[in-house]
């Protein structure tokens, strides 16, 4: 088990480029989820996936975003035409569902600073 | 859709002593789970503890243990023989038993300070 993986573990960009963020799962979980975190507060749900299927995306996720997990192991999570409103941390988790309880693993995080 | 709140944006505890950590939810469902996880400064977020909803016997951890009241939507977390790496922030969360439902929804979280 080496945990769940993030890169990179800082972004800074100008307003306006896309960014990508990549997450490589404990390897034998099937659910994938992102999550978002501005400072001082808790994470806010942006989607998950089981396997390869994004089962449930949040309503406050804008157009601007989109995520993938091709073949149901890494996952990226795109931001196009950033805004200074998007700086963040975005947290990648992963767990193994069919055994009843299973916790969610957290990664370290991407921080994203948009200029 | 389901709330977590903690009331407390900050508490401090002496080292060695003990502190309680509040946390309510509202949701109209019945099965559910629930989870108070560590987020030390600069570091990734740890599970700490964890409660299904269908026991009623309060969790334990070590020095760890949660005050869970199904009725009132309370779930509380109770750190023991507090030490100086418990200081974190501490979020509440709370996820729904259904198959294709169950993200975790957190709380705003709680920063401990552990005074030595």
């Amino acid at each position: 088990d080496t945990g769940v993986s993030q890169n990179p573990r800082h972004k800074i960009t100008k307003r306006g480029q896309n960014v990508t963020f990549r997450c490589d799962p404990i390897s034998e979980h099937n659910r994938l989820y992102w999550y978002r975190q501005t400072l001082g507060q808790g994470p806010e749900f942006l989607t998950y996936f089981q396997n390869e299927a994004q089962l449930e995306k949040s309503r406050l996720l804008s157009d601007r975003f989109s995520a993938e997990r091709p073949k149901g192991s890494f996952s990226t999570l795109e931001i196009q035409r950033t805004e200074q409103g998007d700086s963040a941390m975005y947290l990648c988790a992963s767990s193994l569902e069919g055994q009843g309880n299973s916790p969610l693993h957290f990664g370290n995080g991407t921080r994203l600073t948009v200029t | 859709a389901q709330t977590v709140t903690q009331s407390q944006p900050e508490m401090s505890v002496q080292e060695a002593e003990t502190v309680t950590l509040s946390c309510t939810y509202d949701t109209s469902e019945s099965d559910y789970y629930l989870f108070w996880y560590k987020q030390p400064p600069s570091r990734q977020m740890i599970l700490v503890i964890r409660q299904e909803a269908y026991k009623q016997q309060n969790a334990t951890e070590n020095r760890f243990s949660v005050n869970f009241q199904k009725a009132a939507k309370s779930f509380s977390l109770k750190i023991s023989d507090s030490q100086l790496g418990d200081a974190a922030m501490y979020f509440c969360a709370y996820r729904s038993a259904e198959l294709y439902g169950n993200k975790l929804v957190f709380g705003a979280g709680t920063i401990l300070r552990v005074k030595s």
